[in-house]
């Protein structure tokens, strides 16, 4: 079964602060995706990334950045946190080949910008 | 407008009751991926379909791409069974992205 880490589990920042949320897949997957979750919505595409080096823009990318520096981490950066960044953050991967859309998720990280 | 429309927003049930979720697709998608989001906060995968149905336990999902819809039944349903479920979809242009509905908050009582 697919193992997708996230560091930190969770994080408190202020107004203009500069985080780094990491996630780590050891599936050798090739994508691997960055959302965020808020209450009565569902998992929003911030960024995503089909390989090292790779990044594609999902549907909400304004104020993030990302960078998946091996085949299994994956980055998403805030350089100047705003409080409607608070959210839950969840990384995952998927094979992306073979035809399987199966995502696996990481366990999540809680953000809180004071 | 929304590519999954995901139904109940919210559901309550007695335990020992059943019922069932639904998500409807405005396009043709290629898979359909069931969640359950536990009191920890985490994602917990359900099912994965392509086509057809699947059974484990006291769920049961059916995901029929031509008719654009999926559905979750829960049945004898227990007190655990309760959290904010998701349906999630890939679309057929290739993309490898889900497309997520936006959730039914099950609460389960005795």
């Amino acid at each position: 079964e697919a193992a997708v880490t996230q560091s930190p589990r969770n994080k408190v920042t202020v107004t203009g602060g500069n985080v780094t949320l990491s996630c780590r897949q050891t599936n050798s997957h090739n994508y691997m995706y960055w959302y965020r979750q808020d209450t009565g919505h569902g998992l929003r595409l911030i960024h995503y990334s089909y390989g090292a080096g790779n990044l594609q823009i999902g549907d909400v990318p304004d104020g993030y950045k990302a960078t998946r520096t091996t085949q299994e981490d994956f980055f998403l950066l805030l350089e100047l946190a705003s409080p409607s960044q608070t959210s839950l953050y969840f990384c995952a991967s998927s094979e992306g080949t073979g035809g399987s859309y199966e995502q696996y998720f990481g366990p999540g990280t809680r953000l809180t910008v004071l | 407008g929304d590519q999954v429309e995901q139904s109940p927003s919210a559901l309550s049930l007695h335990e020992g009751t059943g019922s069932a979720l639904r998500c409807n697709f405005t396009t043709t998608m290629r898979a359909v991926q069931w969640f359950r989001k536990n009191s920890r906060g985490s994602l917990i995968n359900l099912f994965y379909l392509a086509s057809g149905t699947k059974e484990n336990g006291r769920l049961k999902s059916a995901f029929d791409s031509k008719e654009r819809y999926s559905t979750l039944h829960i049945r004898d349903a227990q007190l655990e069974d309760s959290g904010t479920y998701f349906c999630a979809a890939g679309a057929s242009s290739g993309s490898w992205q889900l497309i997520f509905g936006s959730g039914t908050q099950l609460t389960v009582m005795p």
